[in-house]
């Protein structure tokens, strides 16, 4: 089974610090995903990568960068956090063009 | 603007009895649509999903339906079980090419309570 593992389950994290959170997919997949979920908005895209070194956009980008040196790790950056950034955030992967996502389990993320 | 919607946040469902959750798109350009269900704490997980050369795929008790000139299409599940109680999002994937392909827009989430 592909594995999609999300390095935090809960982080509490303060205004104005730079957060990490960190996805690894032990499955070759070419596509890693980041998504965060807030009740009655559903999962929001926010950025994501086809290759390695290669990134685009989601809907809702702003605030957050990402990176992906490896294949297998794709890291989701919060420049300088903010309490609106507080949420569950999902990553995701899946294979070429392929539609079937696995999720990670999820990070929830407090900043106060 | 949400191109894929579920306008009924929760559900509440006897136990035996059909579970029907519903979702309606904007976007003509999508072309598969897919059903995941969630517990809280876990990632969510693929339940069903359905091409949109079809209007039905069933898997047990999990029944989707789509109906392409209303853009909506629902789950039913039959009979209900306590298990089933998760959140449940509707997904669509676009055919428009280059990079979007493969990306999936999401639903809000319907809440599915089945009680005993």
């Amino acid at each position: 089974d592909v594995k999609v593992t999300q390095s935090s389950r809960y982080l509490v994290k303060r205004t104005g610090e730079k957060v990490f959170l960190e996805c690894v997919q032990d499955m070759d997949h070419e596509n890693m995903f980041w998504y965060r979920q807030d009740p009655g908005l559903g999962l929001r895209l926010i950025y994501f990568s086809y290759d390695v070194k290669m990134k685009e956009k989601g809907d809702i980008p702003e605030g957050y960068s990402v990176s992906r040196e490896k294949k297998e790790r794709f890291s989701l950056i919060l420049e300088s956090a903010s309490t609106n950034q507080t949420s569950m955030y999902l990553c995701a992967s899946s294979p070429g063009t392929s539609y079937g996502y696995t999720f990670g389990s999820g990070t929830r993320l407090t900043v106060v | 603007d949400q191109q894929v919607k579920q306008n009924s946040p929760s559900l509440s469902v006897q136990e035996g009895r059909i579970s029907i959750l519903n979702c309606d798109y904007t976007n003509s350009m999508f072309d598969y649509f897919l059903w995941y269900k969630k517990y809280p704490a876990e990632g969510p997980t693929f339940l069903i999903s359905i091409s949109s050369i079809k209007d039905k795929n069933e898997d047990g008790r999990f029944t989707v339906f789509l109906n392409k000139s209303a853009k909506h299409l629902s789950l039913h599940i039959v009979p209900s079980q306590p298990g089933d109680s998760a959140v449940y999002f509707c997904a669509a994937r676009s055919n428009a090419g280059g990079t979007s392909y493969g990306k999936l827009t999401f639903g809000q989430g319907t809440i599915l309570t089945v009680h005993p």
